[in-house]
């Protein structure tokens, strides 16, 4: 059973908006999200992190957003640039697992129009 | 920033051959790295756990005598699929945790795009 999930497929936005990925968990025991960028053919890069003692963090053009209560986050890019235009999936890890597993969502594809 | 470095990234191979995929952290110990498969379109679905000097730990449905991971030392762990076939074709990619972990952070290779002909 899927524990993460990205309801949203594919996102259009237009350069300089505002882009925002929404992702939904079910496990209660995550206490630690991440947000991934992939390009294609290439392996997936780490852009920013929160964990479930916090609400928001910011780096630079990126925030995420947490809502335990609704078990949502959300990954807001501000200002769009062209060069975001890749798949972002959300993962999440629980401190019960030793290893660190992490658990992913599908991604969603965005692109940065002109 | 930590980097993994993954090889090869594309291998074509014969059926019935093995196929062998390196994993190394190169300004990083990991005593733990992962593997995980891509399908086109879908999600990354982690097949194993590799911890060094112990046995891998496989995800539910994956053969470990099909996909053999090694993990000899703090910075290199190694995926071989043997005696590959067509359905074997797939998006490998690998991924390192920091010894000791920053959080819950993988960083993750390039990937290793593997055909099976």
């Amino acid at each position: 059973d899927q524990q993460v999930k990205q309801n949203s497929p594919s996102l259009s936005v237009q350069e300089g908006r505002i882009s925002i990925l929404n992702c939904d968990y079910t496990n209660s025991m995550f206490d630690y999200f991440l947000w991934y960028k992939k390009y294609p053919a290439e392996g997936p890069t780490f852009l920013i992190s929160i964990s479930s003692i916090k609400d928001k963090n910011e780096d630079g053009r990126f925030t995420v957003f947490l809502n335990k209560s609704a078990k949502h986050l959300s990954l807001h890019i501000v200002p769009s640039q062209p060069g975001d235009s890749a798949v972002y999936f959300c993962a999440a890890s629980a401190a019960t697992d030793s290893w660190g597993k992490l658990q992913f969502g599908a991604g969603t594809q965005v692109v940065v129009t002109p | 920033g930590a980097v993994v470095s993954q090889h090869p990234s594309w291998v074509i191979c014969k059926s019935g051959t093995s196929v062998k995929i390196e994993c190394r952290s190169l300004d990083f110990q990991a005593t733990t790295m992962f593997w995980y498969r891509q399908f086109p379109k879908q999600s990354l679905m982690l097949m194993a756990t590799s911890n060094e000097g112990s046995k891998a730990t496989y995800e539910q449905g994956v053969e470990k005598d099909k996909f053999l991971i090694n993990h000899a030392s703090l910075t290199l762990s190694t995926l071989t699929v043997t005696s590959a076939h067509p359905e074997d074709s797939s998006f490998y990619i690998c991924s390192a945790r920091e010894t000791p972990p920053d959080k819950n952070i993988q960083y993750f290779g390039a990937g290793t795009r593997l055909s099976v002909l």
